[in-house]
Parts: structure tokens; sequence; C-alpha cells
């Protein structure tokens, strides 16, 4: 399978604890984005990297969230000190430049 | 606020009756993509409509993209059990924001056998 992958695909935490997701993109796509979905609502842009450079962060995104690319391949997202509200499916996608993208399965992430 | 609007956010219709959703904006987009998502799982792209006036066939689903390209319709003849999820809209402005996507809520299908 040459899709989007996430892991975990779900994480149950404690209110104030550091959780860390991790996407692998499609091999060939340079461009990756983290979007947040919750219940009854649409995909909401988190942050988005063209290769190892993180272009743009949306105000979603507060200093408790930290999203690295570091060889631009695989891409993690870091949520420090947990609140309840983080509650939400995080999801990858990539692309090729301005192709379309193509999302994962999704992390499920609960706190408690 | 959602640039996306999305109508009806529930639908609900028996086997074989035929439906459509809209998705509206008072914005322009360069594009604009139908995902449908199933429960747990992420959005699975159906298709990007790009020209004003595009119409677009996927066997028995069919999308429309508005002239002014800020609005579109997906219609599906015969609806089948099989068609049940959350249909979702997403604009993509190239212009401003280099490629990220705004979708709208979604609408939710539910096809009875």
């Amino acid at each position: 399978d040459t899709g989007v992958s996430q892991d975990p695909r779900h994480k149950i935490t404690k209110r104030g604890q550091n959780v860390t997701f991790r996407c692998d993109p499609i091999s060939e796509h340079n461009r990756l984005y983290w979007y947040r979905q919750t219940l009854g609502q649409g995909p909401e842009f988190l942050t988005y990297f063209q290769n190892e450079a993180q272009l743009e962060k949306s105000r979603l995104l507060s200093d408790r969230f930290s999203a690295e690319r570091p060889k631009g391949s695989f891409s993690t997202l870091e949520i420090q000190r947990t609140e309840q509200g983080d509650s939400a499916m995080y999801l990858c996608a990539s692309s090729l430049l301005w192709d379309e993208q193509f999302f994962g399965p999704g992390t499920r992430l609960t706190v408690l | 606020t959602q640039l996306l609007e999305q109508s009806p956010q529930f639908l609900s219709i028996q086997e074989g009756e035929n439906l459509t959703v809209y998705c509206n904006s008072s914005s322009v987009f360069s594009s604009l993509q139908w995902y449908r998502q199933e429960p747990g799982e992420g959005p699975v792209l159906l298709v990007t409509v790009v020209t004003g006036g595009e119409v677009k066939k996927l066997k028995r689903l069919t999308f429309q993209f508005g002239d002014a390209r800020k609005d579109s319709s997906l219609h599906i003849t015969a609806a089948q059990p099989g068609d049940t999820g959350l249909y979702l809209c997403a604009g993509d402005d190239r212009g401003s924001t280099l490629g990220r996507l705004y979708f709208g809520r979604g609408t939710q299908l539910t096809v009875w056998p």
C-alpha cells in the first residue's frame, strides 16, 4: 500500500501529558499538510510543509503544538500539555506541488 | 466562520432515490474537491473541478462547478447503501494560501436498503 499512513490510529492520554503523532506521505510527494477535525466539522488546516520547510501555520496551532519534517519525508506533530479541547481526529495529507491532496486514515486523540 | 457552506447537513433516503447536495461560498476558488469520509477514517478524494461550469461524472455521481467558481453540487442517481458517508467539499485558493484546503462541514448521507 503506497498511500499516506499515520501512526498511531488511536491515542488516549491524560490531560497534561505530551503526545506525538507520525505521518508518512506518499513517497514522491513534496507537500505535507496537517489538519484537525472535530465532531460535526470538516477538517481545519493546521500547518503545511514543502519538503522540510514549514511554510504556513494556522492561528489554531498554539505554542503547545509543534510540527517537524526533518528530512522532507515523514512528519511528526507533537502536542505538549494536552487539554481536553485537543480531543479530535488529526489528519495528514500529501500532494505534489499544486496537485490534489490525499489523506491518511487519521489519528484519533482522546484527552481524559 | 465557514468559508464553504454545505446543505443539507443531514440526508436520509431510501435506496434507488436521487439526491443533490450543495456547496456554496462567497469566495472564488482556484479549484474545488469533493471527498467522502467513512467513520474513523480519513477523507477519500472523489473528484476535482477546476473550470467554471465544468461537469464531471463518476459512475452514478455527477459533479458541477459553478460558472463563477464559488459553488458546486453533487448529484447521485439511484443511491445505494454503499453511498452512505460524509460528503465534504473543499476549496483551494492558490492565490493567497499556497494550496491549503478550506472544508465545509459536510453532508451526512444515509441510504437505507
